[in-house]
């Protein structure tokens, strides 16, 4: 099973600073990897898709970068909506299973 | 619009069953693959188990095989995930989600979830 290790677990931020969320993979996953951002009572919302493909409606402010065994998720310039935690996943064996990180909540500073 | 409505949760004695339903609308349901995907109280997601569109093909993550069986009913626009032998540990908001070929493959569109708690 591929273990997917994010960092930090919380991130304290404030508005208006850019957000640099990691995602570790113990092998290669290529590029097929995703991010979701789930807010409290709310299910997960795909963000990225194949590491850097913003999902349909998805602002430009997030974005994704990398391949292999590492991958950030940026978002240049927090909203107030965009607290929140965020995980990554991926599908990149086959058969499944597949497997999220274990998410990296961002916090108001 | 695509919607995804889950029911069937509730309070379950350990050792017990219970038969989550995930009704779908607003898209080809017999076009997608489905997964349902958990999230224990205050805990990460995990992947628990897929069906390809025809019912042809399914996968669990280790923890529930042997216990748990997905299927489908196309024709009624419906996922299901029958949990037997229900344990402390499968309590969960449990999600149906969509296997979105456009996306990656990656879950585009999710339901509310419903509540699963197995307690005595």
């Amino acid at each position: 099973e591929i273990v997917l290790t994010q960092s930090p677990a919380t991130l304290s931020l404030s508005p208006g600073e850019r957000a640099t969320l990691s995602c570790r993979a113990s092998q290669s996953v290529s590029s097929y990897l995703a991010w979701y951002q789930q807010k409290p009572g709310q299910a997960p919302r795909l963000l990225i898709y194949d590491a850097s493909n913003r999902a349909t409606g998805i602002p430009a402010r997030f974005s994704g970068s990398g391949s292999g065994t590492d991958f950030t998720l940026t978002i240049s310039s927090l909203e107030p909506e965009d607290f929140a935690v965020y995980y990554c996943q991926q599908r990149s064996n086959w058969p499944p299973p597949w497997t999220f990180g274990q998410g990296t909540k961002v916090e108001i500073k | 619009e695509v919607q995804l409505v889950e029911s069937g949760g509730g309070l379950v004695q350990p050792g017990g069953s219970l038969r989550l339903s995930c009704a779908a609308s607003g898209f080809t349901f017999s076009s997608y693959w489905m997964s349902w995907v958990r999230q224990a109280p205050g805990k990460g997601l995990e992947w628990v188990a897929n069906i390809k569109q025809d019912g042809s093909e399914k996968y669990y993550v280790d923890s529930v095989k042997g216990r748990f069986t997905i299927s489908r009913d196309n024709a009624k626009n419906s996922l299901y995930l029958q949990m037997n032998s229900l344990r402390a540990e499968d309590t969960a908001v449990y999600y149906c989600a969509r296997d979105a070929p456009s996306s990656g493959w990656f879950f585009d569109y999710w339901g509310q979830g419903t509540l699963v708690t197995v307690s005595s």
